[in-house]
């Protein structure tokens, strides 16, 4: 079983149509986030979601959505897809409130889904 | 904010050699430093991780040592092996609050030639 599952993994689109990705963890942990991966292989933070409240916000057009249903799920929803949002797209999780070291919480991170804006 | 810079962006080196990536942060109140390895076309997977009051850490082959006051930690892989061929990425935890993000470097992509 993989911990986090998202979908799809790939995901080619036109300029300025609305896609979404899910995100699901069955680890039981309390947070969710968002990175972006572009082509030079940078990881950045988006969003981060602790109990489906927002605890990050980076700064991220507000193009982007982040919906958290529930605290194994985390969907991203993006309008007006632009070509500069072609990236790999991770979701991770981790308990407590974020990796530290006074806790043992790693990051894990999903398989990601590769989006293509044509 | 944090800030992790990460040297060098490629590394190559022949099988049985060492390899060393390192890594300097800016935030001194960072007090966890993983390291991920992201082989090709899949996800990046924590390798080993150091807390700020331990100064070296081994697993095997691998070790990351740690200097706060100079604020730069390490990732030393001996007996390099052809399936240690990845990207690599150091990371800083910092807290926001009551929440903790990480702030990763850019990346090493290591070669071993076999």
């Amino acid at each position: 079983d993989t911990a986090v599952s998202q979908t799809p993994k790939y995901l080619v689109t036109q300029m300025g149509n609305d896609k979404s990705i899910k995100c699901e963890q069955n680890l039981g942990h309390d947070t969710m986030y968002w990175y972006k991966q572009d082509s030079k292989k940078f990881l950045k933070i988006m969003f981060s979601y602790n109990n489906k409240e927002l605890i990050i916000n980076e700064t991220v057009p507000n193009r982007f959505s982040p919906k958290s249903p529930d605290k194994a799920h985390l969907n991203l929803h993006i309008n007006s897809l632009e070509l500069g949002d072609s990236a790999v797209y991770f979701c991770a999780s981790s308990q407590d409130r974020g990796p530290s070291a006074t806790r043992n919480s790693p990051l894990h991170f999903g398989n990601g889904t590769r989006l293509t804006v044509t | 904010g944090e800030n992790v810079e990460q040297h060098p962006s490629t590394l190559s080196v022949q099988e049985g050699d060492s390899a060393v990536i390192k890594c300097t942060y800016s935030d001194s109140a960072s007090n966890y430093f993983p390291w991920y390895k992201q082989e090709l076309g899949k996800r990046p997977q924590l390798i080993i991780d150091i807390r700020s009051n331990v100064g070296e850490k081994k697993d095997q082959r691998i070790a990351v040592t740690l200097n706060k006051t100079a604020k730069h930690f390490s990732l030393h892989i001996t007996e390099t092996q052809p399936e240690d061929s990845a990207v690599y990425f150091c990371a800083a935890s910092t807290r926001e609050g009551s929440n903790y993000k990480l702030t990763f470097g850019k990346g090493t992509l290591l070669t071993v030639n076999p």
